[in-house]
């Protein structure tokens, strides 16, 4: 039973655009929701992470927006580049455990 | 700071047999972790530790045994290999900022 749903699976944006990527929960206990990248042979990055008494961090190009009443997350890549091509994960925290969505492999075409 | 090791890199083993996957920090982080890694599923947790001589399971430990005598190491013993066990399998350490974890390469490991 997934306890984070993450979508879509895959996107694809062209350079410049903005990358949406969704996440939703149902265990009110978790306490922290991160981001990572993950790029080909390499183990995931720490991108950003969002407490849930906060609706919005924004750092650099990269925005997560929380909707604690809806229980759901997004990350907004803006202006989109070839670089950010990679694997994107969502997570939730409680009781030292890390609990993942099932990933976003976003490709940005030049 | 080489950050977290994993050792080996590659491995093929047989059902039924075991090994142990290594892993190593030297950022003197108290939490260490491991997981597994399936295509369209995510990172699954197997076991974690908050500190030496403390661990507990995750979402997946059927299998799985782990021990922490010292804070830098936290290796990952298959008892007896399935192929259900063939993935890709993680190792991260943090402070106890778990939501900020650091990744070991990874071990991709095939079992026949």
């Amino acid at each position: 039973q997934q306890q984070v749903k993450q979508s879509p699976q895959s996107l694809i944006v062209q350079k410049g655009g903005i990358s949406i990527i969704n996440c939703a929960y149902e265990n009110t206990a978790f306490d922290y929701f991160p981001w990572y990248q993950q790029f080909p042979g390499k183990g995931p990055a720490l991108l950003i992470a969002i407490r849930p008494d906060v609706s919005e961090k924004k750092e650099g190009r990269f925005t997560i927006s929380f909707n604690k009443s809806a229980k759901q997350f997004s990350l907004h890549i803006m202006d989109s580049q070839p670089g950010d091509s990679a694997t994107y994960f969502c997570a939730a925290l409680s009781n030292y455990q890390l609990i993942w969505g099932a990933g976003t492999k976003l490709i940005i075409k030049p | 700071n080489a950050g977290v090791t994993q050792t080996p890199k590659f491995q093929v083993l047989k059902t039924g047999q075991s090994m142990t996957l290594q892993c190593a920090q030297d950022m003197n982080h108290e939490y260490m972790s491991w997981y597994r890694q399936d295509p369209g599923m995510g990172l699954r947790l197997i076991h974690y530790s908050v500190g030496a001589g403390i661990t507990d399971q995750g979402e997946v430990p059927n299998g799985y045994n782990v021990s922490r005598s010292t804070t830098e190491d936290f290796p990952l013993r298959l008892l007896s290999a399935a192929p259900s066990q063939t993935s890709v399998y993680f190792c991260a350490s943090s402070t106890f900022r778990v939501s900020e974890q650091y990744f070991g390469p990874g071990t991709r490991l095939t079992v026949t």
